[in-house]
């Protein structure tokens, strides 16, 4: 049971918006620590894809972005590729269990 | 671009202690800006974070790990160690050893290969 829960798939045809959600509590993104994302390839390390709720490190296409409100964040990809399909994590820091990852999405492009 | 090369047994036995180096290249080693942590994700879960270390040798671990862990550092090398005691069949991971990006905000920039630990008799 991960401490940040995000929905273990969602799916979406190319050229099309999903969202994945991640949802914390008062301990985590309730108490304002920022919200990172990471992709993850199959076979492949993660890789960081926005770090500061919504920032998109040099070579990450604007098709992704994250938000932040009270206890949850979300990353939208719009545009979806094929390339897109991978599995996506959420990370913050949990004032009682230090550093804190959702339990993963599983994206898949129709 | 700072990377990273984990290295160790591939085959630990139950109650035994997992032993894990992470070598560093890239010139950012004793970069002030960057821990250097460990990561471990079992074969179709999710990502645990298990500690970090700064160049200065001060370590934080993850609570739920009870004191089994150690991580060490030797800046001569631009190296990194992890140590797991009383390691049972639930430490079988693929084990990534990451760049703690540490500043205005603090996130894990650069990761490893990772490497597989099988804990079995």
């Amino acid at each position: 049971q991960s401490v940040l829960t995000q929905p273990p798939s969602v799916s979406g045809a190319p050229g099309q918006r999903v969202t994945i959600s991640c949802t914390g509590s008062s301990s985590n993104i309730g108490a304002n620590y920022d919200v990172h994302w990471y992709q993850q390839l199959p076979g492949t390390a993660p890789k960081v894809l926005i770090y500061g709720d919504n920032i998109r490190p040099s070579g990450v296409p604007d098709r992704f972005s994250g938000s932040k409100s009270g206890t949850s964040a979300s990353l939208a990809i719009s545009g979806l590729q094929v390339e897109d399909e991978a599995d996506y994590y959420c990370q913050s820091y949990d004032s009682r269990l230090s550093w804190v990852f959702g339990g993963g999405t599983r994206l898949t492009v129709l | 671009q700072v990377q990273l090369q984990e290295s160790g047994p591939g085959l630990v036995k139950p109650s035994q202690t997992l032993s894990l180096t992470c070598t560093v290249s890239g010139g950012s080693f004793s970069s002030s800006t960057y821990y250097w942590s460990w990561i471990r994700q079992p074969a179709g879960e999710g990502l645990e974070w298990i500690g970090r270390i700064y160049t200065s040798g001060s370590t934080n671990y993850n609570p739920s790990l009870k004191g089994r862990v150690t991580i060490s550092v030797d800046r001569s090398k631009n190296q990194f160690y992890l140590r797991l005691s009383s390691v049972t069949a639930a430490d079988t991971a693929v084990y990534y050893c990451v760049a703690m990006y540490s500043n205005t905000w603090t996130y894990f920039h650069y990761w490893g290969q990772g490497t597989l630990v099988t804990v079995s008799s």
